[in-house]
């Protein structure tokens, strides 16, 4: 069964807002990772964070982690139409190495 | 050069059919992965590599049949699908299988008939 789950399932914004993702899973995680999938094209690796990290950047991606409430959030600020995608998030648990668990994905549309 | 390869883009195959798909990576790495991709699902895991030896088997069935010829190649041999099969299928490869972030090939998008 898949670990992360993620709300919400769509997202349809204006270009220019700020979209907002979140992703919660069950067990104790090692990293948390962010995907993003072009329709019907591969996983792009977006961003990873550490269990002991709860904050991380990059460019326009902001990540957070709360280990206490087994969340994690991807903020997309200023979006642009080429936002629009599927985003995953994927949990790496202690045990697995780099087994990764993918969450059920937010598809994000941003319109122009 | 931080690019997945694979081939082909799109396979039509019938179900008597033997068929195989490729993955290329030259990053070096010696973690390589197989998934399997339904429409508006998240991709689920059916193989990996680890210094060219199967490492992980999500219990996937024999009629699929994985080949880690070297460290830079991966195959995925198909034989007598089911018409449920149809998907996309990713490949990817990883630094190694501790907690590392993957890369992506962009995908064979296979339809039995």
């Amino acid at each position: 069964s898949q670990q992360g789950e993620e709300d919400p399932q769509a997202l349809s914004i204006q270009e220019g807002e700020n979209a907002t993702m979140n992703c919660s899973y069950k067990t104790s995680i090692n990293n948390l990772q962010w995907y993003r999938q072009n329709s019907g094209r591969g996983l792009v690796h977006l961003i990873l964070i550490r269990s002991n990290e709860r904050e991380k950047h990059s460019g326009r991606l902001r990540v957070t982690l709360d280990t206490s409430k087994k969340s994690s959030s991807l903020l997309i600020t200023a979006s642009r139409a080429a936002d629009t995608a599927s985003y995953f998030c994927a949990t790496s648990q202690e045990t697995s190495g780099s087994r990764l668990t993918f969450g059920e994905g937010t598809q994000l549309t941003v319109n122009p | 050069d931080t690019e997945v390869t694979q081939t082909p883009k799109h396979l039509v195959m019938g179900m008597t059919n033997k068929k195989s798909l490729k993955c290329e990576q030259h990053m070096g790495h010696r973690a390589m992965y197989w998934y399997k991709q339904k429409a508006k699902k998240p991709p689920e895991l059916m193989f990996v590599y680890s210094y060219e030896k199967l490492s992980i088997n999500e219990s996937v069935p024999s009629r699929f049949s994985p080949e880690c010829p070297n460290s830079s190649l991966l195959n995925l041999h198909l034989h007598a699908l089911q018409p449920e099969d149809s998907a996309l299928y990713l490949c990817a490869s990883s630094q190694d299988l501790w907690y590392r972030e993957q890369y992506f090939g962009p995908g064979t998008r296979l339809t039995v008939t």
